[in-house]
């Protein structure tokens, strides 16, 4: 099946660390992403792991993935204001096509 | 930085109109796609482009939609005869050597309303 479960809303204090998580159903998936939209813009491409990686830190987004339970999170140290947007997971199933989780908001607090 | 490049931005149209919405994938790449995210839902695959035919399509994209890459900078995605269902945001996207080995990257979207 094509299912990419996430969590709907995160509220954050400014500064504070944010973890958002996802679930995926194709244990044949070779790379999971995480995409950001801002209101009114387009995807845009945050990270992504491959599927033999546990862990992948870029700057202030750490990418863990549990293969063994489908489970992939992102964590955003120090979350600012401009982290406010909408997170989308997604897994790949084949050359061609992504599919997405309905996206997590996450909203910063000052 | 190379970007995909999507126009228009907002298309307001009538039922029952053509459509075409336009895409310029980034230069070197060769795997294109587009996507659509109705208001408030999922962003869902329509379908995929590789050495000019499509590679596949999803139940979502029939017989009113098609795609065509004209020349060699262009990609189009042509809805015959648009329905308020189709009323959504389309995403353009490209990659080079398609999304089992990385990034794939998406336009900024174009925004349809069918009246």
């Amino acid at each position: 099946g094509e299912d990419v479960e996430q969590s709907l809303f995160l509220s954050v204090r400014e500064g504070d660390s944010s973890v958002i998580n996802c679930t995926y159903t194709d244990s044949s998936s070779t790379y999971l992403y995480w995409y950001k939209q801002e209101p009114g813009a387009g995807l845009q491409l945050l990270t992504y792991i491959f599927s033999n990686m546990d862990m992948k830190q870029d700057q202030r987004l750490t990418v863990l993935l549990n293969k063994k339970d489908k489970h992939l999170s992102l964590r955003i140290a120090d979350t600012q204001t401009g982290d406010s947007a909408i997170y989308f997971c997604a897994e790949i199933h084949n050359d061609y096509k992504l599919s997405f989780g309905a996206g997590t908001t996450v909203t910063v607090r000052a | 930085e190379p970007e995909v490049t999507q126009t228009p931005s907002h298309q307001v149209t009538q039922m029952g109109q053509e459509v075409i919405l336009r895409c310029v994938p980034i230069s070197n790449h060769l795997y294109f796609y587009w996507y659509r995210q109705i208001l408030g839902q999922k962003v869902e695959f329509l379908v995929s482009f590789y050495n000019n035919e499509i590679s596949e399509k999803s139940e979502i994209f029939d017989d009113q939609f098609s795609v065509e890459r004209p020349d060699g900078s262009n990609f189009t995605l042509k809805i015959r005869s648009t329905k308020l269902e189709d009323s959504a945001m389309y995403f353009c996207a490209s990659s080079l050597t398609g999304t089992n080995t990385g990034e794939l990257f998406f336009g900024e979207g174009s925004r349809l309303t069918v009246l």
